[in-house]
């Protein structure tokens, strides 16, 4: 079936330094995007999201891309900190419907932040 | 944000036990909550879709009668794991969306670690 993929598992950046972490997917029918982040043991935290009717949306510190065209996903961490070491994924929304609205989610990387 | 609450954050049972995990929303009320799966260094998994008042809807390949939902109100739904066996030890993770409509920002709870033996 159709899923949220992932570029790299591991990005190692150095403290300080900007950050981008990619994702594909394949269902052209989702229309609601997510970033979260996951420390070890803990449950996701949100990021921040993007609609497709959307390009670009910027946060505090985070940037999403979205490309419909090529169906990709991105997340830029700008200056980056030892706090942002984590697994970021990335998820879609089903927006088939059939009475589940559940997300599907990429299968993560790893963000390390070296000192 | 809103918050969403697991209970236990940890649970250890023997095998052929049940275990119930519950998932609470603090401060707001979700007509729908959801339950995840995560294995290590692996993703989340969707297992169900949790409606309040009416039975929950199972993704393919979860069985129903092993994994009971229950969502009785408005900020509660449990999930009870039945006769539990080592390969069902897992992070369990819930989460709730504030509004009804889709594409609308879902809380998670903090995950419970199930540790079969």
């Amino acid at each position: 079936g159709e899923s949220v993929g992932l570029h790299l598992p591991t990005l190692s950046v150095q403290e300080g330094d900007n950050s981008i972490i990619n994702c594909a997917y394949s269902n052209s029918a989702s229309d609601y995007f997510i970033w979260y982040k996951q420390e070890s043991g803990k449950g996701p935290q949100f990021i921040i999201d993007i609609r497709s009717n959307m390009d670009k949306r910027q946060g505090q510190r985070v940037t999403v891309l979205l490309n419909k065209t090529v169906k990709h996903l991105s997340l830029q961490i700008a200056a980056t900190q030892p706090g942002d070491s984590a697994v970021y994924f990335c998820a879609e929304n089903l927006s088939s419907g059939g009475g589940a609205d559940g997300l599907t989610f990429g299968k993560g990387t790893h963000l390390i932040i070296q000192p | 944000g809103a918050v969403v609450s697991q209970h236990p954050s940890r649970v250890i049972c023997k095998s052929g036990t049940s275990v119930k995990i519950e998932c609470r929303s603090l401060d707001f009320q979700a007509t729908t909550m959801f339950w995840y799966r995560q294995f290590p260094k692996q993703s989340l998994m969707l297992m169900a879709t949790s409606n309040e008042g009416s039975k929950a809807t199972y993704e393919q390949g979860v069985e129903k009668d092993k994994f009971l939902i229950n969502h009785a109100s408005l900020t509660l739904s449990t999930l009870t794991v039945t006769s539990a066996h080592p390969e069902d030890s897992s992070f369990y993770i819930c989460s709730a969306k504030l509004g009804s409509t889709m594409n609308t920002e879902a809380f998670f709870g903090q995950g419970t670690r199930l540790t079969v033996v």
